[in-house]
């Protein structure tokens, strides 16, 4: 069975702090994906990562960087946490190219607050 | 730039009733993927189909249909005879060719009453 794995289900973070969210894929995927969820907006692509230390910024990367410097596991960082970073974070796992199986697979997502 | 719309922002019917989410799509690129999720109250994103540009046929599976009509860039969502069950967000997106990066819709809340 195919797992994406976020390190936490809830997180609460002061303002200013610097935030690791872990993600691992035991599916030998390349392509990972952070996500962010907020009411009325659906998902927005955060960062893209293709390989292991290649990355792309998505549409909001603004106050984000992530790290993969495995293949099975990507890390999303907020360098200074704020406020406005309270959201749901999900992040998701696929295989490259034209494969038969092209769509994401999702972890449980991690809510965060930011105090 | 790619682009998927879900001009339903929430939608309520009653039990039994049949219901059609709609989704819009734009690319550039010629070939393409197209997908639907579900996001239940409990948050995970479940995976219901995936439709690559190729491929019309329109598919049926239970209770769930779904409509893709390149002419129009849309694959609509049909629930046939709903379900308490089936109330969730419900989310389409798509994935190009030219990087695999996957775009979302902004999701439909789909609301069935008893």
């Amino acid at each position: 069975d195919v797992k994406v794995t976020q390190s936490s289900r809830y997180l609460v973070k002061r303002t200013g702090e610097k935030v690791f969210l872990e993600c691992v894929q035991d599916m030998d995927h390349e392509n990972m994906f952070w996500y962010r969820q907020d009411p009325g907006l659906g998902l927005r692509l955060i960062y893209f990562s293709y390989d292991v230390k290649m990355k792309e910024k998505g549409d909001i990367p603004e106050g984000y960087s992530v790290s993969r410097e495995k293949k099975e596991r990507f890390s999303l960082i907020l360098e200074s946490a704020s406020t406005n970073q309270t959201s749901m974070y999900l992040c998701a796992s696929s295989v490259p190219g034209q494969a038969v199986f092209t769509e994401a697979f999702f972890g449980q997502g991690t809510r965060l607050t930011v105090v | 730039a790619q682009k998927v719309t879900q001009a339903q922002t929430e939608i309520s019917v009653v039990e039994k009733e049949d219901v059609t989410l709609d989704c819009v799509y734009e690319t550039r690129d010629t070939t393409y993927y197209l997908f639907w999720y579900k996001q239940p109250p409990s948050g995970e994103l479940v995976f219901l189909i995936r439709r690559n540009s190729f491929d019309e046929q329109n598919e049926i599976s239970g209770r769930y249909s779904w409509n893709f009509q390149k002419s129009t860039s849309s694959f609509n969502f049909t629930i046939t005879a709903s379900q308490v069950v089936d109330s969730a967000v419900y989310f389409c997106a798509l994935r190009g060719n030219r990087d695999d990066k996957i775009i979302f819709g902004k999701g439909t809340r789909l609301h069935i009453l008893p």
